[in-house]
């Protein structure tokens, strides 16, 4: 299995709105609505920002949401603040039971 | 609240296995309506799911780890455990433990320990 594919690096000014895509395929993202997006500052564990494509775990700003198309899954934030800046993960479970991760984008909060 | 907590040793010898332990706290590891996954992270590099397992002892594993992994469950202690056998310096990274839903449509990884770096070194 191959990891999903996210850009490297976004960036975007305070106030403003960044998407961070993650694609797959017909047997990860594309095939189930079991992907997930994960926040991790520098030397902590992952958070869990978004589940089921679009759910937001209770205690998740409602600035993070999530949206998919055919293979590809996206996480948009909006009204940027510092406190963003961050490695933001993207998973999908698969059709062989398995769970993949995406390489991962960083979020720079100009 | 549910706490994951790692434990084993942060060194490791080449060739040798890597041994894991993760405790479960305020919750019950014989909930059905999860499994417990292991995912690691080398220094500077992305997450990399191991392995996951239900409290039954199902177990799914990546497909290129497959072959040295094993994950166990221990229910009367509430713990899991990962051992990862030939160990070179590639596996040297933070390993951590999870909680992972085990419904049809939402396998997401809820709750996380806080990690645990193991060194593979001489």
């Amino acid at each position: 299995q191959s990891a999903l594919t996210q850009p490297a690096s976004v960036s975007g000014s305070p106030g403003q709105s960044i998407t961070i895509s993650c694609t797959g395929t017909s047997t990860d993202v594309g095939g189930y609505n079991s992907v997930s997006w994960f926040q991790q500052h520098p030397g902590k564990a992952p958070k869990l920002m978004i589940y089921a494509v679009s759910n937001r775990p209770s205690g998740v700003s409602d600035r993070f949401s999530g949206s998919k198309s055919v293979n590809t899954a996206s996480l948009t934030i909006s009204g940027l603040q510092a406190e963003d800046e961050a490695v933001y993960y993207c998973s999908s479970y698969t059709s062989s039971s398995t769970v993949v991760f995406g390489g991962g984008t960083k979020l720079t909060v100009l | 609240q549910l706490q994951l907590q790692e434990s084993g040793p942060g060194l490791v010898k080449p060739s040798e296995t890597l041994s894991l332990t993760c405790t479960v706290s305020g919750g019950s590891i014989s909930s059905s309506s999860y499994y417990w996954g292991w995912i690691r992270q080398p220094p500077g590099k992305g997450l990399e799911w191991i392995g996951s397992i239900y409290y039954s002892g199902n177990t799914y594993y990546n497909p290129p780890l497959k072959s040295r992994v094993t994950i166990s469950v221990d229910t009367s202690k509430n713990q899991f455990s990962l051992k990862v056998s030939s160990v070179t310096a590639a596996d040297t990274a933070v390993y951590y433990c999870a909680r992972q839903r085990a419904d049809s449509y939402d396998k997401r990884f809820d709750y996380w320990g806080q990690g645990t770096l193991v060194t593979v070194s001489s």
